[in-house]
Protein backbone atom coordinates (compact mmCIF):
# COMPACT_ATOMS: atom_id res chain seq x y z
CA UNK A 1 0.00 0.00 0.00
CA UNK A 2 1.27 3.42 -0.69
CA UNK A 3 4.39 1.79 -1.59
CA UNK A 4 5.21 0.14 1.47
CA UNK A 5 4.84 -3.61 1.47
CA UNK A 6 4.51 -6.03 4.70
CA UNK A 7 4.58 -9.68 4.90
CA UNK A 8 3.68 -12.13 5.56
CA UNK A 9 -0.19 -10.70 6.08
CA UNK A 10 -1.12 -13.45 8.12
CA UNK A 11 1.52 -15.81 10.35
CA UNK A 12 1.42 -18.29 12.80
CA UNK A 13 3.97 -19.67 15.39
CA UNK A 14 4.28 -21.43 18.10
CA UNK A 15 5.23 -20.27 21.54
CA UNK A 16 8.68 -19.67 21.80
CA UNK A 17 9.77 -18.99 18.57
CA UNK A 18 11.22 -16.21 16.82
CA UNK A 19 9.48 -14.46 14.06
CA UNK A 20 10.94 -11.31 11.61
CA UNK A 21 8.41 -9.19 9.68
CA UNK A 22 9.36 -7.83 6.61
CA UNK A 23 8.54 -3.80 5.40
CA UNK A 24 10.10 -2.63 2.50
CA UNK A 25 9.23 0.58 0.85
CA UNK A 26 9.67 2.38 -2.45
CA UNK A 27 9.05 6.03 -1.39
CA UNK A 28 12.52 6.98 -0.87
CA UNK A 29 11.66 7.95 2.71
CA UNK A 30 14.81 8.20 5.39
CA UNK A 31 12.06 7.43 8.44
CA UNK A 32 10.41 4.59 9.25
CA UNK A 33 8.55 2.95 12.04
CA UNK A 34 7.07 -0.11 13.27
CA UNK A 35 4.02 -0.15 15.74
CA UNK A 36 2.12 -2.68 17.40
CA UNK A 37 -1.63 -2.22 17.56
CA UNK A 38 -4.04 -4.57 19.87
CA UNK A 39 -8.03 -3.76 20.59
CA UNK A 40 -8.75 -0.80 22.31
CA UNK A 41 -5.45 0.60 22.92
CA UNK A 42 -4.91 2.38 19.94
CA UNK A 43 -1.42 1.96 18.15
CA UNK A 44 2.21 2.11 20.28
CA UNK A 45 5.74 2.58 19.19
CA UNK A 46 8.30 -0.19 18.89
CA UNK A 47 11.32 0.90 17.41
CA UNK A 48 11.63 3.79 14.70
CA UNK A 49 14.42 4.79 12.52
CA UNK A 50 15.82 7.99 11.16
CA UNK A 51 18.07 6.94 8.57
CA UNK A 52 20.26 3.95 7.78
CA UNK A 53 22.03 2.11 10.09
CA UNK A 54 20.63 3.86 13.20
CA UNK A 55 17.33 2.84 14.69
CA UNK A 56 15.54 4.45 18.21
CA UNK A 57 13.26 2.45 21.17
CA UNK A 58 9.83 3.50 20.83
CA UNK A 59 7.53 3.09 24.04
CA UNK A 60 7.37 -0.47 24.29
CA UNK A 61 10.63 -2.12 22.53
CA UNK A 62 11.34 -5.09 24.90
CA UNK A 63 11.40 -8.17 23.37
CA UNK A 64 11.56 -7.19 19.66
CA UNK A 65 14.76 -6.22 17.58
CA UNK A 66 15.32 -4.38 14.48
CA UNK A 67 17.99 -3.40 11.36
CA UNK A 68 18.03 -0.60 9.09
CA UNK A 69 20.65 -1.85 6.84
CA UNK A 70 19.11 -0.50 3.79
CA UNK A 71 17.15 2.71 3.20
CA UNK A 72 14.27 0.47 1.63
CA UNK A 73 13.98 -2.28 4.38
CA UNK A 74 13.18 -1.98 7.92
CA UNK A 75 12.46 -5.69 9.28
CA UNK A 76 11.31 -6.67 12.98
CA UNK A 77 11.95 -9.83 14.71
CA UNK A 78 9.90 -10.68 17.47
CA UNK A 79 11.69 -12.42 19.37
CA UNK A 80 10.61 -15.47 22.15
CA UNK A 81 11.04 -12.77 25.00
CA UNK A 82 8.30 -10.81 24.01
CA UNK A 83 5.05 -11.98 26.35
CA UNK A 84 2.11 -11.25 24.44
CA UNK A 85 3.25 -11.15 20.90
CA UNK A 86 -0.12 -11.96 19.23
CA UNK A 87 -0.96 -8.76 17.44
CA UNK A 88 -1.24 -6.95 14.78
CA UNK A 89 1.71 -5.00 13.67
CA UNK A 90 2.28 -2.03 11.17
CA UNK A 91 4.87 -0.25 9.28
CA UNK A 92 4.79 2.95 8.01
CA UNK A 93 7.21 5.77 6.83
CA UNK A 94 7.20 9.51 7.14
CA UNK A 95 7.69 11.88 4.65
CA UNK A 96 10.35 14.34 5.04
CA UNK A 97 10.79 16.92 7.12
CA UNK A 98 9.86 20.20 4.35
CA UNK A 99 6.38 21.19 2.71
CA UNK A 100 3.30 20.93 3.49
CA UNK A 101 2.84 16.98 3.85
CA UNK A 102 5.72 17.21 6.10
CA UNK A 103 6.35 14.24 8.88
CA UNK A 104 3.17 12.23 7.37
CA UNK A 105 3.10 8.81 8.08
CA UNK A 106 1.97 6.63 5.38
CA UNK A 107 1.47 2.96 6.70
CA UNK A 108 1.45 -0.45 5.28
CA UNK A 109 -1.16 -3.21 5.11
CA UNK A 110 0.02 -4.60 8.31
CA UNK A 111 1.33 -8.27 9.33
CA UNK A 112 -1.26 -10.03 11.73
CA UNK A 113 0.85 -12.40 13.61
CA UNK A 114 -0.86 -15.05 15.99
CA UNK A 115 1.08 -17.50 18.58
CA UNK A 116 -0.32 -20.72 19.10
CA UNK B 1 5.56 8.86 26.12
CA UNK B 2 3.64 11.66 25.92
CA UNK B 3 0.61 10.92 25.27
CA UNK B 4 -2.82 12.29 24.02
CA UNK B 5 -6.01 11.42 25.43
CA UNK B 6 -9.02 10.74 22.58
CA UNK B 7 -12.64 10.56 24.06
CA UNK B 8 -15.13 9.59 23.67
CA UNK B 9 -13.55 5.58 23.18
CA UNK B 10 -16.81 4.46 21.20
CA UNK B 11 -19.23 6.34 18.72
CA UNK B 12 -22.32 4.66 17.99
CA UNK B 13 -24.21 7.49 15.92
CA UNK B 14 -27.23 7.34 13.61
CA UNK B 15 -26.93 8.23 10.01
CA UNK B 16 -27.37 11.79 9.24
CA UNK B 17 -26.91 12.98 12.69
CA UNK B 18 -23.66 14.81 13.84
CA UNK B 19 -21.01 14.03 15.86
CA UNK B 20 -17.50 15.39 17.35
CA UNK B 21 -14.44 13.52 18.57
CA UNK B 22 -11.96 15.12 21.56
CA UNK B 23 -7.99 14.46 21.29
CA UNK B 24 -6.39 16.17 24.40
CA UNK B 25 -3.09 16.67 25.86
CA UNK B 26 -1.97 17.87 29.23
CA UNK B 27 1.65 19.31 27.12
CA UNK B 28 1.43 21.97 24.46
CA UNK B 29 1.75 20.12 20.81
CA UNK B 30 3.54 21.31 18.16
CA UNK B 31 1.18 20.13 15.62
CA UNK B 32 -1.71 17.06 15.92
CA UNK B 33 -2.04 15.22 12.98
CA UNK B 34 -5.27 12.61 12.15
CA UNK B 35 -5.66 9.35 10.53
CA UNK B 36 -8.52 7.07 9.85
CA UNK B 37 -8.57 3.43 10.22
CA UNK B 38 -11.03 1.46 8.20
CA UNK B 39 -12.20 -2.21 9.87
CA UNK B 40 -9.74 -4.49 8.76
CA UNK B 41 -7.63 -1.77 7.14
CA UNK B 42 -4.59 0.38 8.37
CA UNK B 43 -4.36 4.07 9.17
CA UNK B 44 -4.31 6.40 6.78
CA UNK B 45 -3.90 10.30 7.36
CA UNK B 46 -6.55 12.58 6.89
CA UNK B 47 -5.33 16.00 8.29
CA UNK B 48 -2.39 18.16 10.28
CA UNK B 49 -3.05 21.01 12.16
CA UNK B 50 -0.50 23.64 13.24
CA UNK B 51 -1.54 26.68 14.09
CA UNK B 52 -3.58 27.76 17.24
CA UNK B 53 -7.18 28.32 16.35
CA UNK B 54 -6.94 26.55 13.14
CA UNK B 55 -9.71 25.00 11.72
CA UNK B 56 -9.54 22.77 8.46
CA UNK B 57 -12.66 21.22 6.63
CA UNK B 58 -12.92 18.23 4.17
CA UNK B 59 -16.48 17.95 2.54
CA UNK B 60 -18.30 16.90 6.02
CA UNK B 61 -15.07 16.51 8.37
CA UNK B 62 -14.37 19.94 10.46
CA UNK B 63 -10.76 19.52 12.04
CA UNK B 64 -9.80 21.94 14.95
CA UNK B 65 -6.49 23.22 16.95
CA UNK B 66 -7.38 24.59 20.18
CA UNK B 67 -6.21 28.07 20.81
CA UNK B 68 -4.09 27.09 23.69
CA UNK B 69 -2.92 24.05 21.17
CA UNK B 70 -3.33 21.19 24.12
CA UNK B 71 -6.54 19.98 22.32
CA UNK B 72 -8.25 19.28 19.22
CA UNK B 73 -11.71 17.85 17.80
CA UNK B 74 -12.97 15.98 14.69
CA UNK B 75 -16.32 17.08 13.60
CA UNK B 76 -18.75 15.25 11.38
CA UNK B 77 -21.61 16.49 10.05
CA UNK B 78 -24.46 14.43 8.75
CA UNK B 79 -23.08 11.02 9.79
CA UNK B 80 -22.83 8.21 6.98
CA UNK B 81 -21.85 4.60 6.50
CA UNK B 82 -19.00 5.24 4.79
CA UNK B 83 -17.61 6.88 8.25
CA UNK B 84 -17.15 3.64 10.35
CA UNK B 85 -13.78 3.45 11.29
CA UNK B 86 -11.92 4.42 13.95
CA UNK B 87 -10.04 7.72 14.04
CA UNK B 88 -7.02 8.44 15.75
CA UNK B 89 -5.09 11.64 16.60
CA UNK B 90 -1.32 11.71 16.60
CA UNK B 91 1.05 13.71 17.76
CA UNK B 92 4.68 14.66 16.25
CA UNK B 93 7.53 15.09 19.31
CA UNK B 94 10.65 16.65 19.21
CA UNK B 95 12.51 13.31 18.88
CA UNK B 96 10.21 12.58 16.21
CA UNK B 97 8.41 9.82 17.69
CA UNK B 98 4.57 10.03 16.49
CA UNK B 99 2.62 9.07 19.04
CA UNK B 100 -1.16 8.08 18.80
CA UNK B 101 -4.06 8.18 21.13
CA UNK B 102 -6.55 5.23 21.91
CA UNK B 103 -8.90 6.16 18.95
CA UNK B 104 -12.36 6.47 18.82
CA UNK B 105 -14.10 3.42 16.83
CA UNK B 106 -17.43 4.85 15.33
CA UNK B 107 -20.24 2.97 14.23
CA UNK B 108 -23.68 3.95 12.37
CA UNK B 109 -27.09 2.90 12.78
CA UNK B 110 -28.78 3.24 9.35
Amino acid sequence: DGGITQSPKYLFRKEGQNVTLSCEQNLNHDAMYWYRQDPGQGLRLIYYSQIVNDFQKGDIAEGYSVSREKKESFPLTVTSAQKNPTAFYLCATRTPEVGSGANVLTFGAGSRLTVL
Amino acid sequence: GQQVMQIPQYQHVQEGEDFTTYCNSSTTLSNIQWYKQRPGGHPVFLIQLVKSGEVKKQKRLTFQFGEAKKNSSLHITATQTTDVGTYFCARLGNDYKLSFGAGTTVTVRA
